[in-house]
């Protein structure tokens, strides 16, 4: 069984620039997230999808952050524009529920210069 | 709110034993154990529901206390291969899951 891929799994751009991150969940999981994760730190929620509908972006900074997910399957999470702070690594996550394992992606590795 | 983890690190020799706590201040409806080697994904260990269910890899032993809103992750006999960040995840019920700080485990030879 395939895991959940992301990609690029490493991006450098330069401050103000955009950047887009991919993931292809497992297949058949309706629940796709998306989380940010410092270093030393544990992962932080973005955003939470069922199916095609967000159901917590609350801490998602709508103000440059935006996420879809169309035909409840991939998903793709943009920055625009990148500030230093968003230095990070990106992981997507899925699972059958909530409530049910959750598998991670690799992860992309943000810089921002 | 955040959940507080102890230790922060713990270094153990192979075969011994560690016991890492997560705590919360808030009623919880889960717990989920989750372990992350450096520059890879957290992989799942365990979740512990409110009512004694729990899934999870036969050899991760954990608990989970409702009244005191804690849980505790037991390793035993550890090996090599336990060595990781350990991060618990607490649910209060329909709510978003968030994750503790982590534990750092070093296992020696």
């Amino acid at each position: 069984e395939a895991g959940v891929v992301q990609s690029p799994r490493y991006k450098i751009i330069e401050k103000k620039q955009p950047v887009a991150f991919w993931c292809n969940p497992i297949s058949g999981h309706n629940t796709l997230y998306w989380y940010l994760q410092n270093l030393g730190q544990g992962p932080e929620l973005l955003i939470r999808y069922e199916n095609e509908e967000a159901v917590d972006d609350s801490q998602l900074p709508k103000d440059r952050f935006s996420a879809e997910r169309l035909k409840g399957v991939d998903s793709t999470l943009k920055i625009q524009p990148a500030e230093l702070g968003d230095s990070a690594v990106y992981l997507c996550a899925s699972s059958l529920g909530q409530v049910h394992e959750q598998f991670f992606g690799p992860g992309t590795r943000l810089t921002v210069l | 709110q955040q959940p507080v983890q102890s230790p922060q690190a713990v270094i153990l020799r192979e075969g011994e034993d560690a016991v890492i706590n997560c705590s919360s201040s808030k009623a919880l409806y889960s717990v989920h154990w989750y372990r992350q080697k450096h520059g890879e994904a957290p992989v799942f260990l365990m979740i512990l529901l409110k009512g004694g269910e729990q899934k999870g890899h036969e050899k991760i032993s954990a608990s989970f206390n409702e009244k005191k809103q804690q849980s505790s992750l037991y390793l035993t006999a550890s090996q090599l291969s336990y060595s990781g960040t350990y991060f618990c995840g607490t649910e209060g019920g329909g709510s978003r899951l968030t994750f503790g700080e982590g534990t750092q485990l070093t296992v020696n030879p």
